[in-house]
């Protein structure tokens, strides 16, 4: 398996513009995880599906914050309009199941807002 | 609810032990361990179960005390592979709770030759 593939793995930006960042999960995993890593405040968690379905969005920062999962093999997490805060690594991460299963990131989008 | 790790730091000698703890304010379902290496993504360890049920590697040894809501990994006999930034991450019972993996703020792990 080609495991959770990210893309795309480094973007620069300037302030105000779209970022959208996309997400593979690996097959047959139904858990979708969006994950944001910055050095003050860790890895946070910005939202989880299961089969598709949004189950808790508490992390998403603010309304510039959107992410969908239109199938179950595809997912996407749009900034707009971005902000230099919002530079951070976003991590993307499935399992199998709802329950406490081994969870598999990719390897990351290095996202930089000028 | 993030959980809090303990200590922020460590810096080991090889072969020497090293032991990181997990807290968590709310009862616990579930207490994952990851490894981050700098610039890549985290990997999987062991995932400790409310109820004794334990999955991960051979070598990783951890414990989960559900009383006081703590976990703790041991890191035994280091070697430099060890080296990198340790979280946990729980889950707590109750609804869409089981699933949600929060992490604590990362113990970073240093060992010299």
């Amino acid at each position: 398996d080609a495991g959770v593939i990210q893309s795309p793995r480094h973007e620069v930006t300037e302030m105000g513009q779209e970022v959208t960042l996309r997400c593979k999960p690996i097959s047959g995993h139904n858990s979708l995880f969006w994950y944001r890593q910055t050095m003050m405040r860790g890895l946070e968690l910005l939202i989880y599906f299961n089969n598709n379905v949004p189950i808790d969005d508490s992390g998403m920062p603010e309304d510039r914050f959107s992410a969908k999962m239109p199938n179950a093999s595809f997912s996407t997490l749009k900034i707009q309009p971005s902000e230099p805060r919002d530079s951070a690594v976003y991590f993307c991460a499935s399992k199998l199941g709802s329950g406490a299963n081994v969870l598999t990131f990719g390897a990351g989008s290095r996202l930089t807002v000028l | 609810q993030q959980p809090v790790q303990s200590p922020q730091a460590v810096i080991l000698r090889e072969g020497e032990d090293a032991v990181i703890n997990c807290s968590s304010s709310k009862a616990l379902y579930s207490v994952h361990w990851y490894r981050q290496k700098h610039g890549e993504a985290p990997v999987f360890l062991m995932i400790l179960l409310k109820g004794g049920e334990q999955k991960g590697h051979e070598k990783i040894s951890a414990s989960f005390n559900e009383k006081k809501q703590q976990s703790s990994l041991y890191l035994t006999a280091s070697q430099l592979s060890y080296s990198g930034t340790y979280f946990c991450g729980t889950s707590h019972a109750g609804g869409t709770s089981y699933g949600k993996l929060t992490f604590g703020q990362g113990t970073i792990l240093t060992v010299h030759p």
